[in-house]
């Protein structure tokens, strides 16, 4: 079945620095792949998505290229700031099919 | 612009007493309708969801049932709680045309005592 592996949390940042949280997938043909930013007690926000293959999503300073050939889709962004402290969910969606497949989401905490 | 509200915010409640979970949509027509529960420290995992009035599917069998009595209106309930319902429950919608991305709701946090 489809499934959705995230590096384990917490990933613990000074601000400026370098982020990599990495999401790997499993899946059969070519699904759609989310970012999903969820803020302490606040609901999902979606961060950036990709639909197909090399496909780069990229919003507020993130982005993260859909790569087919290792079945990855890897968050970075190059200097994060404190308010970006939050839980980040990776999810796949099939194409046809109404769910939204999430891994287990990865906490970042960005001190100053 | 499409809103999406949800309430109460946050609930607690005594095991066995009933359930009645709303969830609604504004600016848009024809919406899929989802609800996802996010236990404590874990992922997100879809509970129902509905293409249309009246029209729902479960993911996971369990005590709780879902409705759509209106076409922008998902109502999550349950007869009994148990203990393990404890969680946070995320409405989300997706526009009716085969666009993927599904917009999630503020939610609700449901502790069972």
């Amino acid at each position: 079945g489809n499934s959705v592996t995230q590096m384990e949390g917490p990933v613990t940042l000074s601000e400026e620095a370098f982020l990599t949280i990495n999401c790997t997938y499993t899946a059969t043909g070519y699904p759609s792949l989310f970012w999903y930013v969820q803020y302490p007690g606040e609901g999902l926000q979606l961060l950036l998505k990709a639909t197909k293959a090399d496909d780069k999503g990229s919003n507020k300073g993130f982005e993260a290229t859909y790569r087919k050939e290792t079945t990855s889709f890897h968050l970075e962004k190059g200097s994060v700031q404190v308010s970006d402290s939050a839980v980040y969910f990776c999810a796949l969606k099939q194409t046809g099919f109404q769910k939204l497949v999430f891994g287990t989401g990865t906490r970042l905490l960005v001190s100053p | 612009s499409q809103t999406i509200h949800q309430w109460p915010a946050t609930l607690v409640q005594p095991v066995g007493s009933p359930l009645s979970l709303e969830c609604t949509v504004e600016g848009t027509s024809n919406p899929n309708l989802y609800w996802y529960r996010q236990a404590a420290g874990r992922g997100l995992q879809l509970l129902f969801y509905s293409v249309g009035i009246g029209q729902i599917s479960s993911e996971v069998p369990q005590n709780l049932s879902a409705s759509r009595p209106q076409d922008r209106q998902f109502i999550l309930s349950s007869k009994k709680l148990l203990l393990s319902d404890s969680g946070f429950y995320l409405c989300a919608w997706s526009p009716g045309t085969g666009v993927e991305t599904q917009y999630f709701g503020p939610g609700t946090r449901l502790l069972v005592l």
